[in-house]
């Protein structure tokens, strides 16, 4: 079964950084695009962009670069997405997800199950 | 930057009802559209992909059409475990592009 294991929930002050964690399993890592989304509280969804385990190539989306870091150690199958410094605003849940491909197309599948990541003082 | 127009925002109807979402992108992107489910608390669902490929195990009730522009997504006969928000979500290789649009919340009436 092709799963994403994401890490738990964190709460953070501002200012603090953070890592999170996402997991594959059950396929080639190395072969696939992971993706990360947010989902602010009562939001929709936003790519913030992809990274290819194989050789780490990454993208962002213009409206999160400079903001994440996509990162992965595929030794492990784990795609990461930190921040060095958070704001009250980054508070939301992140969701990793597969980007499967077959031949021009694209489409999130799996999904990881989310972390929830609140900032406040 | 592609943008995904989305419609409605929500919407309430009956069991059993036909219930139908737009989407329309800002320019055209063949039929690289896909949509998903997410159900309340959880993590979203592929549904469709290309437009109009059903996933392995959806059921046959939901549906999708179109290309270039213009988007439909139908859900036949509206059941109570159809309850929640659906987005569209567009792909575009050069640069990478994976815009969702703003959502659909359905309810029951």
């Amino acid at each position: 079964e092709v799963q994403l294991v994401q890490s738990g929930a964190e709460v953070k002050k501002p200012g603090e950084s953070l890592k999170i964690s996402c997991k594959g399993s059950g396929y080639s890592f190395t072969s696939y695009w992971i993706g990360w989304v947010r989902q602010m509280p009562g939001k929709g969804l936003e790519w913030m962009g992809i990274i290819y385990p194989g050789d780490s190539d990454t993208r962002y989306s213009p409206s999160f670069q400079g903001q994440v870091t996509i990162s992965a150690d595929k030794s492990i199958s784990t795609a990461y997405l930190q921040w060095s410094s958070l704001k009250a605003s980054d508070t939301a849940m992140y969701y990793c997800a597969r980007l499967y491909y077959y031949d021009s197309s694209n489409w999130f599948d799996p999904w990881g199950q989310g972390t929830l990541v609140t900032v406040s003082s | 930057d592609i943008q995904m127009t989305q419609s409605p925002s929500s919407l309430s109807a009956s069991v059993g009802d036909r219930v139908t979402i737009t989407c329309q992108a800002s320019q055209d992107i063949s039929n690289y559209l896909n949509w998903y489910q997410q159900k309340p608390g959880k993590a979203p669902k592929l549904l469709i992909y290309d437009a109009s490929n059903l996933e392995t195990g959806v059921p046959s009730r939901f549906s999708g059409s179109g290309s270039g522009t213009d988007f439909t997504f139908t859900i036949s006969s509206l059941q109570p475990e159809d309850i929640a928000t659906y987005y569209c979500q567009q792909y575009d290789n050069l640069p990478p592009s994976l815009t969702f649009g703003g959502g659909t919340k359905v309810e029951i009436k």
